[in-house]
């Protein structure tokens, strides 16, 4: 029973480099998203997408790209790292179809930008 | 924007005692989702009990309940017999049934529990 699976769990950047946050999730899911979150703040969504091949920006989108070939894959790019990305970053993902559905969450993954 | 506000950054409870946890929000709309999500220190996002906006009866779940002032726009979460495990960040969070892409979260309460 894998839910949403983020990887990698750790990473540490130099500024200026690149990655990539992966997520998968396996309960086919419509919806899925990608949240950041920083000391005395709550999660704030960075970009969601509601299907494969359709994506959008959410409330801190700068600095991130994100693709969605596939229902399962979703993820995460930084093209440039800075220390102001230096966060914890969640995916989540839910059915789309009723907004009263229930989100489920990665299980994070600590990044830091030096 | 929808806006949700925690105005206790940390709360201590006795273990077996009850602790409640406040949330309010600020929305012109009428039908929404309103959550509470516990994170443990190993930051998972664990949904503890959510409650629609339309239904007038206050959500229960197990030790966790819920009191939804709608006119007040309040949601506060309620823990009865207060466990070791209970300890954990908890955050406020809504959903608006208009706009359901996404969430917007409380900066979150840090509860302690005291043996």
């Amino acid at each position: 029973n894998a839910g949403v699976t983020q990887t990698p769990k750790f990473q540490v950047l130099k500024t200026g480099q690149s990655m990539t946050l992966q997520c998968a999730q396996d309960m086919n899911h419509e919806y899925m998203s990608w949240y950041r979150q920083d000391p005395g703040m709550g999660l704030r969504l960075i970009h969601y997408s509601v299907g494969a091949g359709i994506t959008d920006q959410g409330e801190v989108p700068n600095g991130y790209n994100v693709s969605r070939s596939t229902t399962e894959d979703f993820p995460l790019r930084l093209l440039s790292a800075a220390p102001s990305q230096t966060s914890v970053y969640f995916c989540a993902s839910r059915q789309w179809l009723s907004s009263g559905n229930t989100i489920y969450f990665g299980e994070g993954s600590w990044l830091t930008v030096v | 924007a929808q806006t949700v506000t925690q105005s206790q950054p940390e709360m201590s409870v006795q273990e077996a005692e009850t602790v409640t946890l406040s949330c309010t929000y600020d929305t012109s709309e009428s039908d929404y989702y309103l959550f509470w999500y516990k994170q443990p220190p190993s930051r998972q996002m664990i949904l503890v009990i959510r409650q629609e906006a339309y239904k007038q009866q206050n959500a229960t779940e197990n030790r966790f309940s819920v009191n939804f002032q709608k006119a007040a726009k309040s949601f506060s979460l309620k823990i009865s017999d207060s466990q070791l495990g209970d300890a954990a960040m908890y955050f406020c969070a809504y959903r608006s049934d208009y706009n359901n892409n996404d969430m917007r979260f409380g900066a979150g309460t840090r509860l302690t529990v005291k043996p």
